[in-house]
Parts: C-alpha cells; sequence; structure tokens
C-alpha cells in the first residue's frame, strides 16, 4: 500500500526553465510534507516543506505547491540548475505517528546545459 | 562538520554474519530514526527513538535490534545476516517526533551480503 506516490520516475528539463516534480498521495491524515534531494552515494537532503494547513512554501528558487483537495503536492525549481540535478523524494507523515516519515520512490532529475 | 554520521560507509560480509552500523548527532535532536532503501529505492523506516526510548519499530525482524546508549548514538545490530538484508541503511534524527521539523540523514551504510 503506497501511500505517496512519485509517477515518474525521471525529468530531464533544460538549464534556466522551470522544473516541476509531482507526487501524490492517499493519507488525508498526512499534516506535514518534504521534500529531499538526494546526490548518489549521499543521504537525503531536506530541500523545502510545507504544512497542511497552507498552500504554499517558497525558499529562493523553490517553492512547494500543496492541493489538498486533490491530494497532490508540487516542488517547482526556477530557474533549473546543472548542479540541481539528483533524486528528489517527497515525503509526507502525521503527527501521532512517532515523526515516521513515509517516501516516494523518487524523480530523477537531469538538468542540461 | 558533520550533523549525522554512520560508520561504516561500506560494509560487505558473508551470511550468517553478526554486524552493528553506528549513528551519531551533533544536532542536539532528541529522536533518531533508522531507514532502510532496498534495491527498488524506496525509502521505509525501520525504527524510531526518542530520548533513547523506542517509540517506532515497523515488523522488522528481530534479528534486527536498535541499541540508543544515549539521545545522541543510536546504533543497528544485526544477526544472521541474510541475502536479503542487502540495502541502504540510512540514519536520521530530528527534534520531538510530534514537531513539524524535518529529519536530517546520514550519508547511508551500503550493506553487501555475500
Amino acid at each position: 500500500d503506497q501511500q505517496v506516490k512519485q509517477n515518474s520516475p525521471s525529468l530531464s528539463v533544460q538549464e534556466g526553465r522551470i522544473s516541476i516534480l509531482n507526487c501524490d498521495y492517499t493519507n488525508s491524515m498526512f499534516d506535514y510534507f518534504l521534500w529531499y534531494k538526494k546526490y548518489p552515494a549521499e543521504g537525503p537532503t531536506f530541500l523545502i516543506s510545507i504544512s497542511s494547513i497552507k498552500d504554499k512554501n517558497e525558499d529562493g528558487r523553490f517553492t512547494v505547491f500543496l492541493n489538498k483537495s486533490a491530494k497532490h503536492l508540487s516542488l517547482h525549481i526556477v530557474p533549473s540548475q546543472p548542479g540541481d540535478s539528483a533524486v528528489y523524494f517527497c515525503a509526507a507523515r502525521t503527527y501521532n505517528q512517532g515523526g515516521k516519515l513515509i517516501f516516494g520512490q523518487g524523480t530523477e532529475l537531469s538538468v542540461k546545459p | 562538520d558533520t550533523a549525522v554520521s554512520q560508520t561504516p560507509k561500506y560494509l560487505v560480509t558473508q551470511m550468517g554474519n553478526d554486524k552493528s552500523i553506528k549513528c551519531e548527532q551533533n544536532l542536539g535532536h532528541d529522536t533518531m530514526y533508522w531507514y532502510k532503501q532496498d534495491s527498488k529505492k524506496f525509502l521505509k523506516i525501520m525504527f524510531s527513538y526518542n530520548n533513547k526510548e523506542l517509540i517506532i519499530n515497523e515488523t522488522v525482524p528481530n534479528r534486527f535490534s536498535p541499541k540508543s546508549p544515549d539521545k545522541a548514538h543510536l546504533n543497528l545490530h544485526i544477526n544472521s545476516l541474510e541475502l536479503g538484508d542487502s540495502a541502504v541503511y540510512f540514519c536520521a534524527s530530528s527534534q520531538a517526533p510530534g514537531q513539524p521539523q524535518p529529519q536530517h540523514f546520514g550519508d547511508g551504510t551500503r550493506l553487501s551480503i555475500l
């Protein structure tokens, strides 16, 4: 039972353009959502998060949008840079589950110069 | 300074052996976690400790035994290793589990069973 899904295993974008990574979830009890970035042979690095009481959070080039009615989350990167090339994981949690994060399977982003 | 550090980074061993992975965090967090990333790249929680007390045990075989000597350390001991234990194991930490705060991950330990 996969509660968090990233249906695109890979995405290729030209440098300077917008990258949009998508995530769908099924559990309406999720109250906090996160995006992580992962380079090979390294651990996931926290990128940006959003609480379920908000619909948008922005940090520099990164913006996360939450559509609760559609149970959909997206990460926008503008402008995309070659250094953004990595695997991006969406994750979610419910407040009463001991901090347990449920991860999607990841989307590999490639930003071409 | 590394915030969450795991040792060793690579571990190659034979089936049936017992091995340990160590994790330390210097972020002053109260909660630590172990996640397993399998061959399909899914990251799944195994255990969580809050202030040295076990709060999550995700139906992991009892060959896996976490130990938290203090809140800055969470070690993972695995007995009688099996082929299916081959994976990358990530340690993470965060503030109190109920707080909407991110978890910070170590760089992982790649365990290969021969």
